[in-house]
Order: structure tokens, then C-alpha cells, then sequence
């Protein structure tokens, strides 16, 4: 199960763009990303998922590069609604269930 | 339509008392879990059931049994609760095991054990 690390915190202001990167040195062949989202009081949200490469939704675009070690969250033009923490995971479809401190990302007016 | 969803949402009780929750999916679902959430806001896995069976036994007290009526539901039962089992606890469902992809979490309930 590749471990994830994560920067704790993040502070952004309203309208700019919030990049946020999760490193997984030992990440397999058949692991998949996925990134979490949770407001405070409610449960996680599934945000995306991917591969390898570049995955866009209509929510936010998830970077990997070709040695897949880290990836990228992107969330364009944050606003105050997309304060929470964001959680990172990776591993095989059948074991992504081990969620990390996250990162409380604090949108700023 | 609420896709995942847990009751009560709080609950407050005294030590040694025997606590239930309730959850239920509605999206069809066969994968059913449950999770904990401390104050320092880790969320760990607990168990997970499968087309009513259990497939994910974490280390977790036998205090704690969950039952799986019906794909549909999986309760959490609690005897004997601890001034440690305050915290919050998320069900949660996905299409099929193993192939997990998304997990719908419900909205949570927020033990309290004084």
C-alpha cells in the first residue's frame, strides 16, 4: 500500500488558482489516484481519479507525471465554497481505504 | 433523495450504555463500510461488507458488530461504549468489490460518550 504525504495546510485566496501535490514514492503498477474532498461536518466527496497523465472534470484536473510519484490536484479559481481538506489516495481499486490527515485547504476572502 | 444515509446524526449517551447506527444506500450499491473519525480527524476503516458478507475486519474491539441486514444497510452496534469511542463515524458504499473507484459517504453521526 504506497504511503502518501501531503502538506498539511494551505491558504488561497478567492479567484486564484490552488495547486495541491501529493507525493507517492512507492507507488505500483496497478495503483490508482484519487482525491477526496471534506467539508467540515459532512462525509468525503469524490472529486477525481486517475491514472497517469491528465485527468480534467468539471470540477478540477489531476496531473501525474510519467514516473507517477506525485500528483497534482488542481482547483481553478478557488472560492470560499472550496475551504475543506482534500485527501489523496492511492493504491489498487480494492485497497484505496486508508485516507491520510489531508490537506485543510483555507480560502481567503 | 439522499444516496447514503446514516442516523442518528448525533448521539450522546453515558459510559457502558450499548449504542446503534443505522445506514442505508439507495444507489444499488453492493459494497457497504464503515469508518471512524478522530478528533484529530484520521479516518480509518473499519469494516466492510460485501453483498452482505464481511470481507474488511480491522483491528477493531469485538465491542463493536456490524450487521448487514440486506445489501441495502449495514448497522454498527456498540456494547459496553468507552470515553474513547467519542467520535465521528462514516458509512459508506460503492458498486462492487473489489473494484472500488468511488466511495459515497454519508453525512456522518457524532458519538459522544460521557
Amino acid at each position: 500500500l504506497a504511503k502518501t504525504t501531503q502538506p498539511i495546510s494551505m491558504d488561497s485566496y478567492e479567484g486564484q488558482e490552488v495547486n495541491i501535490t501529493c507525493s507517492h514514492n512507492n507507488i505500483a503498477t496497478n495503483d490508482y489516484i484519487t482525491w477526496y474532498q471534506q467539508f467540515p461536518s459532512q462525509g468525503p466527496r469524490f472529486i477525481i481519479q486517475g491514472y497517469k497523465t491528465k485527468v480534467t472534470n468539471e470540477v478540477a484536473s489531476l496531473f501525474i507525471p510519467a514516473d507517477r510519484k506525485s500528483s497534482t490536484l488542481s482547483l481553478p479559481r478557488v472560492s470560499l465554497s472550496d475551504t475543506a481538506v482534500y485527501y489523496c489516495l492511492v493504491g489498487e481499486e480494492s485497497y484505496q481505504l486508508t485516507f491520510g490527515k489531508g490537506t485543510k485547504l483555507s480560502v481567503i476572502p | 433523495d439522499t444516496a447514503v444515509s446514516q442516523t442518528p446524526k448525533y448521539l450522546v449517551t453515558q459510559m457502558g450504555n450499548d449504542k446503534s447506527i443505522k445506514c442505508e444506500q439507495n444507489l444499488g450499491h453492493d459494497t457497504m463500510y464503515w469508518y471512524k473519525q478522530d478528533s484529530k480527524k484520521f479516518l480509518k476503516i473499519m469494516f466492510s461488507y460485501n453483498n452482505k458478507e464481511l470481507i474488511i475486519n480491522e483491528t477493531v474491539p469485538n465491542r463493536f458488530s456490524p450487521k448487514s441486514p440486506d445489501k441495502a444497510h449495514l448497522n454498527l452496534h456498540i456494547n459496553s461504549l468507552e470515553l474513547g469511542d467519542s467520535a465521528v463515524y462514516f458509512c459508506a458504499s460503492s458498486p462492487r468489490w473489489p473494484r472500488i473507484n468511488i466511495q459515497y459517504f454519508g453525512a456522518g453521526t457524532r458519538l459522544s460518550v460521557l
